[in-house]
C-alpha cells in the first residue's frame, strides 16, 4: 500500500537550518508532483512548496520562498525541504502529500514537527 | 496565492445536514473542477472526501456530496453523527502553474 513518511523534525534554535525527508512507497514517485504542507499548531493547512514529477519546476508559497528548497530524489523515492534560517513562526506539523489534480489517489503522511524556540 | 474562504465554523445536530462553503476566484474554483475536500480528526493527517468538487473515493461514506456554482464550492454532510466532528478544508488548483494547490482556512464542525 501506498506510504509516506516524514522525518527530520525536532527542537531547533532560531536562525538553525533542518532538512525533512519524506519516503515513499507502494507508488511510481517518479510519476507524480509532491507538495509539503505545513500546520501551526491550532491553524488551517497551507502548502509550502510543489515540486513536479521529475524535479525540474518548483513553487513556494511567497513567505517562504527565500528560505524553504523542495527537492526530491527519484531515485531514492524521496522528497526533501531543506529550511534555512528557522524562525519561531515555522514551528508547525509538515506533512508531504500527492494531491493530484484528477482522481481520488490522494495521499499524505503523518507529519513531521518542527519546533523553533530557544 | 490567497486562502481560499470559509466559515470558521458550523454545527447540527445528529440526523441533520449541514453544508460547508468554500469561496475562491475564477483563477482557482471558479475556474477549474479540481476541487477536493479535507477530512481532519485533531492529530491525524487529512482524509480526502470529495475530489473534482462531486467526486467520493470509494469508502467514503454517500452522506458527503460535493458541489459547485460560479466561484463557490460545497460540502454537504447529510445525516449527521458524531464521528464527523472534525476539521474540514478545501482546496482547489490554481491558474498560477500547472502544480499550484490553495487550501480554504478550514471549518470546524461540531455535532451537538
Amino acid at each position: 500500500q501506498v506510504q509516506l513518511v516524514e522525518s527530520g523534525g525536532g527542537v531547533v534554535q532560531p536562525g538553525r537550518s533542518l532538512r525533512l525527508s519524506c519516503a515513499a512507497s507502494g507508488f511510481r514517485f517518479s510519476g507524480y508532483a509532491m507538495h509539503w504542507v505545513r500546520q501551526a499548531p491550532g491553524k488551517g493547512l497551507e502548502r509550502v512548496a510543489v515540486v513536479s514529477y521529475d524535479g525540474r519546476q518548483k513553487y513556494y508559497v511567497d513567505s517562504v520562498k527565500d528560505r524553504f528548497t523542495i527537492s526530491r530524489d527519484n531515485s531514492k523515492n524521496t522528497l526533501y525541504l531543506q529550511i534555512d534560517s528557522l524562525r519561531p513562526e515555522d514551528t508547525a506539523l509538515f506533512f508531504c502529500a500527492r494531491i493530484p489534480k484528477n482522481g481520488d489517489q490522494h495521499y499524505w503522511g503523518q507529519g513531521t514537527l518542527v519546533t523553533v524556540s530557544s | 496565492q490567497s486562502a481560499l474562504t470559509q466559515p470558521a465554523s458550523v454545527s447540527g445536530s445528529p440526523g441533520q445536514s449541514i453544508t460547508i462553503s468554500c469561496t475562491g476566484t475564477s483563477s482557482d474554483v471558479g475556474g477549474y473542477n479540481y476541487v477536493s475536500w479535507y477530512q481532519q480528526h485533531p492529530g491525524k493527517a487529512p482524509k480526502v472526501m470529495i475530489y473534482e468538487v462531486s467526486n467520493r473515493p470509494s469508502g467514503v461514506s454517500n452522506r458527503f456530496s460535493g458541489s459547485k456554482s460560479g466561484n463557490t464550492a460545497s460540502l454537504t454532510i447529510s445525516g449527521l453523527q458524531a464521528a464527523d466532528e472534525a476539521d474540514y478544508y478545501c482546496s482547489s488548483y490554481t491558474s498560477h502553474n500547472d502544480l499550484d494547490v490553495v487550501f480554504g482556512g478550514g471549518t470546524k464542525l461540531t455535532v451537538l
